[in-house]
């Protein structure tokens, strides 16, 4: 089973709003992963978790808040959104660095 | 330089076509390569990882070239369902980030 899941999968939101997108993966991976994707262009990673620590934060603005409660679970708090962070946003699993990440459906944001 | 390079595409070929992508990566340290498949607002999936001695599954070849740094993508007899954007992807040693090029968009046509 390669399955990550995602919820929700659509998400409309005003600038003042918060909300948080989740992700899930039961296949044993160590390393998760959050990317944002915007249309024509390649996923753009944006945090990485190992063991549950976070390990790299790709100068991402605080607006964007990651956890990780567990082993299994990943999520990306939102806060104070702009119209620019509209995009899909994308959940990965690996079982390790150098190693094959899978991806969620993703959640597609529009900020209003 | 782009840390990994596609030609964008589109690459239009009619059904039962071969065709073949390539794909360029700047760093010497790279230590594992692989090719996903994305459809229009799909998430990506894996197509294939590429091993140096190369490999294949099914009408899907891919080849790594360490010295000259590419690796390549050949799909036989094209079929209409493999119309999708094709994205070379590289892992580097010591990283647990995978840079994506921007990917190779592929129309097969009946």
């Amino acid at each position: 089973d390669t399955e990550v899941t995602q919820t929700p999968k659509h998400l409309v939101m005003g600038m003042t709003n918060k909300k948080s997108l989740k992700c899930e993966q039961h296949m044993g991976h160590r390393a998760m992963y959050w990317y944002k994707q915007k249309a024509k262009k390649p996923p753009e990673l944006m945090f990485v978790y190992s063991y549950e620590k976070l390990s790299i934060n790709e100068s991402v603005p605080s607006r964007f808040s990651p956890e990780c409660p567990n082993s299994s679970l990943l999520n990306l708090h939102l806060h104070a959104l702009q119209p620019e962070d509209s995009a899909l946003y994308l959940c990965a699993s690996s079982q390790g660095s150098g190693n094959e990440q899978y991806f969620g459906p993703g959640t597609r944001l529009t900020v209003t | 330089r782009k840390e990994v390079e596609q030609d964008p595409g589109p690459f239009n070929v009619p059904e039962g076509a071969t065709v073949a992508f390539n794909c360029t990566y700047s760093n010497s340290a790279s230590q594992s390569f692989f090719w996903y498949r994305q459809d229009c607002r799909k998430e990506p999936k894996l197509l294939m990882s590429v091993y140096s001695s190369g490999n294949e599954d099914g009408r899907f070849t891919a080849q790594l070239n360490r010295a000259s740094q590419y690796i390549s993508l050949l799909i036989r007899d094209s079929k209409l369902s493999d119309s999708a954007t094709y994205l070379c992807v590289v892992n580097e040693r010591g990283f647990q980030k995978l840079v994506f090029g921007t990917g190779t968009r592929l129309l097969v046509s009946p």
